[in-house]
């Protein structure tokens, strides 16, 4: 299967600056890659996604970056609100099936 | 719209009793799936179903069973309940034939074996 390595695992920035997190995944064949936010006591939401044959996507404030020769993907969180604290997970999807592997997730908090 | 509805949201358990978690979904999504969520490990795939009376074993399914009997509805079962299992469980559903689609997750249930 995927191997999905997340970090860092927590993370803490001050209001208004921005957050990145990365992950790298392990087989090539991934080629769907969406972000998780889970808020306390809540399941995980679907933020962005991005598709193996793009290299760069935004939404407003978040945007994710996919280089597939170094096998990495990244979630940018630009001018954070203390309501982007969350718990964020990065996930891989392989074209061979619709299972997702998740990575072990990244503890943002964001101070005001 | 409900989108995914777990239930119960906690329960306590002593070892060796069994209980049933249930997922339903009015998406009328094809695929569904249940994950565990431990601190740490991130979430891992217990089972999944990718139609109505279907089901697969995902990566940590021992221990656990599953039921798709209907399409809006996913089961799963602990028969003999082992503090291991002490865990939050997430369902997500999924849209059918549509591959480059994300889950819709349930809000979760808290277990706890003692």
């Amino acid at each position: 299967g995927e191997n999905v390595e997340q970090h860092p695992s927590t993370l803490s920035v001050q209001e208004g600056d921005s957050a990145v997190i990365k992950c790298t995944y392990s087989d090539s064949a991934s080629n769907y890659f969406p972000w998780y936010k889970q808020e306390l006591g809540k399941g995980p939401q679907l933020i962005i996604d991005i598709r193996s044959n793009v290299g760069e996507k935004k939404d407003q404030r978040i945007a994710v970056t996919l280089n597939k020769t170094a096998k990495h993907f990244s979630l940018h969180i630009t001018e954070t609100q203390p309501e982007d604290s969350a718990v964020y997970f990065c996930a891989a999807r392989l074209n061979t099936g619709n299972q997702f592997y998740f990575g072990t997730g990244t503890s943002l908090t964001v101070i005001p | 719209n409900a989108g995914v509805t777990q239930t119960p949201k906690f329960r306590v358990l002593k070892t060796g009793q069994s209980m049933t978690l249930l997922c339903a979904q009015d998406m009328n999504h094809e695929y569904m799936y249940w994950y565990r969520q431990d601190p740490g490990m991130g979430l891992r795939l217990i089972h999944y179903s990718v139609g109505e009376g279907t089901t697969a074993k995902g990566e940590v399914p021992d221990g656990y069973n599953v039921s798709r009997l209907k399409k809006q509805n996913f089961l799963l079962g602990l028969e003999s309940a082992a503090p291991s299992q002490t865990s939050v469980y997430f369902c997500a559903s999924q849209e059918g034939g549509r591959f480059f689609s994300g889950y819709t997750f349930g809000s979760g249930t808290r277990l706890t074996v003692v």
